[in-house]
């Protein structure tokens, strides 16, 4: 089973402040990475596919990188609306598909 | 706009089976996507159950293999899961979502309580 770690596991940042949040895997998934934000008593939400491709509807803000093991979320400059739990989830090797612990992004 | 929609007890007893069933909307359940369930403990994070293509083929997590068991009614757009023999490290929100190949799509969630 593949394992993805994610630092920090909490993130304080300000409105206006650009967040990276990391998330390690195991061994390669390839590109086979995606990005989930989740806010309380909701649903997670899909925000990047395939590491780098914004789901539909998604701001420009948001953005993915990272290839193998290591990828990273980047938020450009956070509004009120991104403080949430994000999460990775990988899709290379299954079952199970897994995901990251999670990053809470709070606000400072 | 696809949607679903969890349905089922929120309170089940230890050793009993917690039977839930997602109602699928706005799309059809006969396409190139995989119908899941996924489950968070309060607090904390995600894990995957397992999913059923609209042929019936399922995939499964090892880790819940032997206690679950996910079905498909095509006539009525919809996909239940059976998870047997449960404790109370069985209590979380648990999801359905659509996954293609990511999950794109995902019900409300509904609470279930493992407790006597």
């Amino acid at each position: 089973e593949i394992v993805l770690t994610q630092s920090p596991a909490t993130l304080s940042l300000s409105p206006g402040e650009r967040a990276t949040l990391s998330c390690r895997a195991s061994q390669s998934v390839s590109t086979y990475l995606a990005w989930y934000q989740q806010k309380p008593g909701q649903a997670p939400r899909l925000l990047i596919d395939d590491a780098s491709n914004r789901a539909t509807g998604i701001p420009a803000r948001f953005s993915g990188s990272g290839s193998g093991t290591d990828f990273t979320l980047t938020i450009s400059s956070l509004e009120p609306e991104d403080f949430a739990v994000y999460y990775c989830q990988q899709r290379s090797d299954w079952p199970p598909y897994t995901f990251g612990q999670g990053t809470k992004l709070e606000i400072k | 706009q696809v949607q679903l929609q969890e349905s089922g007890p929120g309170l089940v007893k230890p050793s009993g089976t917690l039977s839930l069933t997602c109602a699928v909307s706005g799309g059809s359940f006969i396409s190139s996507n995989w119908w899941s369930w996924v489950r968070q403990p309060p607090g904390k994070g995600l894990e995957w159950i397992g999913e059923i293509y609209y042929t019936g083929t399922t995939n499964y997590n090892p880790s819940l293999k032997t206690r679950v068991t996910i079905s498909a009614d095509k006539s009525r757009n919809q996909f239940s899961m059976n998870l047997y023999g449960v404790t109370a490290a069985d209590t979380a929100v648990y999801y359905c979502a659509r996954r293609g190949p990511y999950f794109d799509f995902w019900g409300q969630g509904t609470l279930v309580t493992v407790s006597s």
